[in-house]
């Protein structure tokens, strides 16, 4: 099975900061890492697919980036609606795996 | 539009079974693959399970020979038996899409709502 590591657990950051949030895997995703924001009580949403490729309608202060088994989602110029968690999932092998998730909370 | 929704949760005592349900619209669910994932409260998202447009099911290994994803083309509707519940499946489950695309696939492109399942004497 391959292990999904996602860090910060949490992180602290004002409106308008670049943040970034990492995803390690413990054995090559060949790249089918996606990246999704959940907020309280709703569905998680996909965000990035394919190790950067921006889902259809996902503002463009988002962009993912890595390869094989380390890759990072950031936020340019952080807004209020970006405040919410979000998880890193490898969908290269099954099982497919989540990462523990990071809370991007208001400094 | 697309449109996902599920049913069937509710209460349980351990050892117990339960159906889920996951009712399209806007699609057809013989045409793309459907998962489900849950959440365990206060928890991160898991992957469960898929089914592939030619019936090839995966699962978690937690949940392996406990429970199984099925569809109803003639329904439009997906299904999550499940059984030999724990006490650790309880969760919000959610079913969801995995759209194919060229020579990739974007993984669960539209959600359900969830449907909440409590495994507890």
């Amino acid at each position: 099975d391959i292990q999904m590591t996602q860090s910060p657990s949490t992180l602290s950051a004002s409106v308008g900061d670049r943040v970034s949030i990492t995803c390690r895997a413990s054995q090559s995703t060949n790249n089918w890492l996606a990246w999704f924001q959940q907020k309280p009580g709703t569905a998680p949403k996909v965000l990035i697919y394919k190790a950067s490729g921006l889902e259809s309608g996902v503002p463009s202060r988002f962009s993912g980036s890595g390869s094989e088994t380390e890759f990072t989602l950031t936020i340019n110029s952080l807004q209020p609606d970006d405040f919410a968690t979000y998880y890193c999932l490898q969908y290269s092998i099954y099982p497919w795996a989540f990462g523990q998730g990071t809370k991007v909370e208001i400094k | 539009e697309v449109q996902l929704v599920e049913s069937g949760g509710g209460l349980v005592q351990p050892g117990g079974s339960l159906r889920l349900s996951c009712a399209a619209s806007g699609f057809t669910v013989s045409s793309i693959y459907m998962s489900w994932l849950r959440q365990a409260p206060e928890r991160g998202l898991e992957w469960v399970s898929i089914i592939y447009t030619g019936g090839n099911t995966y699962y978690t290994d937690s949940v392996k020979g406990r429970f199984t994803i099925s569809r109803d083309n003639s329904k439009n509707t997906i299904y999550l038996q499940m059984n030999s519940l724990r006490v650790e499946d309880t969760a919000v489950y959610y079913c969801a899409r995995v759209a194919v695309y060229g020579d990739g696939w974007k993984p669960f492109d539209y959600w359900g709502q969830g449907t909440l399942v409590t495994v507890s004497s």
